[in-house]
């Protein structure tokens, strides 16, 4: 069975950093793309980063880009987001999502989220 | 990026209806569209992709169809575990985008 275990979140001053974990298990982690989507209080879903397989390829959406880096350890089975320079408005629920095997991008396995909070 | 818009934003229907959801697209995404249900407190879950094919494990009173620009998410035959809010995402170019959601409540 496919797992996807996040960690990390809390409550973090404006301008403070947090780093969020995905443990993953049930499926080879290391060959899928693999993702974070954030979904504010209330609002609908809005896509964070991605990362390849192998980690050599990254993306990041414009609004978090500069401030936040994803990563993975492969040996771990284990996927992050290292978010720095908060602000208010990155507080959401974080999800880390997998990537399908093949195909264009679809998220077909969640975690059950991790909620970051940015407040003074 | 790529602009999704649901419609509508929530509707009430009632156990055994028939409803379906709208998801338009700001630029021709071809069927590269795909479908998720979101529970309160739960993570969203995988019902179509592909436009219109139904993912594993997925009940078959779920549909989708639509191409180009224009689709839909067809329930036929509501049912109570099915009252929830619906998002589409275009899996056409990065970064992938979602709709607004639109909620289903039980009349």
């Amino acid at each position: 069975e496919v797992q996807l275990v996040e960690s990390g979140g809390g409550l973090v001053q404006p301008g403070g950093s947090l780093r969020l974990s995905c443990a993953a298990s049930g499926f080879t982690f290391s060959s899928h793309w693999m993702h974070w989507v954030r979904q504010a209080p209330g609002k609908g879903l809005v896509w964070v980063s991605r990362i390849r397989p192998d980690g050599t390829t990254t993306n990041h959406a414009d609004s978090v880009k500069g401030r936040f880096t994803i990563s993975r350890d492969n040996a771990k089975n284990t996927l992050y987001l290292q978010m720095n320079s908060l602000r208010v408005e990155d507080t959401a629920v974080y999800y880390c999502a997998r990537d399908r095997l093949n195909g264009p991008t679809l998220f077909d396995s969640w975690g059950q989220g991790t909620l970051v909070a940015v407040s003074s | 990026d790529i602009q999704m818009t649901q419609s509508p934003s929530s509707l009430s229907a009632s156990v055994g209806d028939r409803i379906t959801i709208t998801c338009r697209a700001s630029q021709s995404i071809s069927t590269y569209l795909n479908w998720y249900q979101q529970k309160p407190g739960k993570a969203p879950k995988l019902l179509i992709f592909g436009a219109s094919s139904l993912q594993s494990g997925v009940p078959s009173r779920f549909s989708g169809s639509g191409s180009w620009t224009d689709f839909t998410l067809t329930i036929s035959g509501l049912q109570p575990e099915d009252f929830a809010t619906y998002f589409c995402q275009q899996s056409f170019n990065v970064p992938p985008t979602f709709g607004q959601g639109t909620s289903v409540e039980i009349k």
